[in-house]
């Protein structure tokens, strides 16, 4: 299966510790994003990353959250500090170049702070 | 105003029915329109995207796009019991930045 794989699929974080979601795109796609969902909440955009650059974190909250996109290895979403408000569905998704940006949705990570 | 609007739902129609669901969205500037649909405690799944005004056929998926209305659709034909799941509307915009805006999603009911 060549799909977008994420791990780990569920996180379970003390309040304070840091979580890192990490998110292999699908073979031939270089462009990765990320987003949350919160139950019976929609998906809210965070980042837009190609290869080593970010084109697009208007969604990222200012602190303590950030994304690379290594030029090997997989993306990597940092939570640091996390607080209960982290908790939620943390969803990778990648596209190819010239796709007119069709996204491809990994399981995503379920991350619980407590 | 929100960027991508969708009535909540839930939509319920009878197994067989047609299913019309409505999006609208407030960027004119936007370029992609996408469906996707989303079982509960899964991934979004991309089901047809659009990019020209008019039709856009899928087996029993149909997706229809009004620009100047600003307006995208998606017609399921003969609902099955299985297109039961949260169905999401997405608007990429390429103005302003480079990100997709999900609508809030509308759940399907089929009914058996």
């Amino acid at each position: 299966n060549a799909g977008v794989m994420q791990n780990p699929r569920h996180l379970v974080r003390r309040r304070g510790q840091e979580a890192r979601l990490r998110c292999s795109p699908m073979k031939g796609h270089s462009h990765v994003y990320w987003y949350r969902q919160l139950p019976e909440e929609g998906l809210k955009f965070m980042v837009y990353l190609q290869k080593e650059n970010i084109i697009d974190e208007s969604g990222m909250p200012k602190e303590r959250f950030s994304a690379e996109f290594p030029k090997e290895g997989p993306s990597i979403l940092r939570i640091q500090q996390v607080v209960r408000g982290d908790s939620a569905a943390y969803f990778c998704a990648s596209s190819p170049q010239g796709s007119y940006y069709e996204q491809y949705f990994g399981p995503g990570t379920r991350l619980t702070v407590t | 105003q929100k960027e991508v609007e969708q009535n909540s739902g839930p939509l319920s129609v009878p197994e067989g029915a047609i299913a019309s669901l409505n999006c609208t969205y407030s960027d004119r500037g936007s370029q992609s329109f996408f469906w996707y649909r989303q079982y509960s405690g899964k991934s979004p799944e991309l089901i047809m995207s659009i990019y020209s005004n008019g039709d856009k056929e899928d087996g029993r998926f149909t997706a229809q796009l009004n620009k100047a209305s600003q307006y995208v659709s998606l017609l399921i034909r003969d609902s099955q019991p299985s297109d039961s799941a949260t169905y999401l509307c997405a608007v990429f915009s390429g103005t302003g930045g480079f990100k997709t805006i999900f609508g809030a999603g509308t759940r399907l009911f089929v009914k058996a």
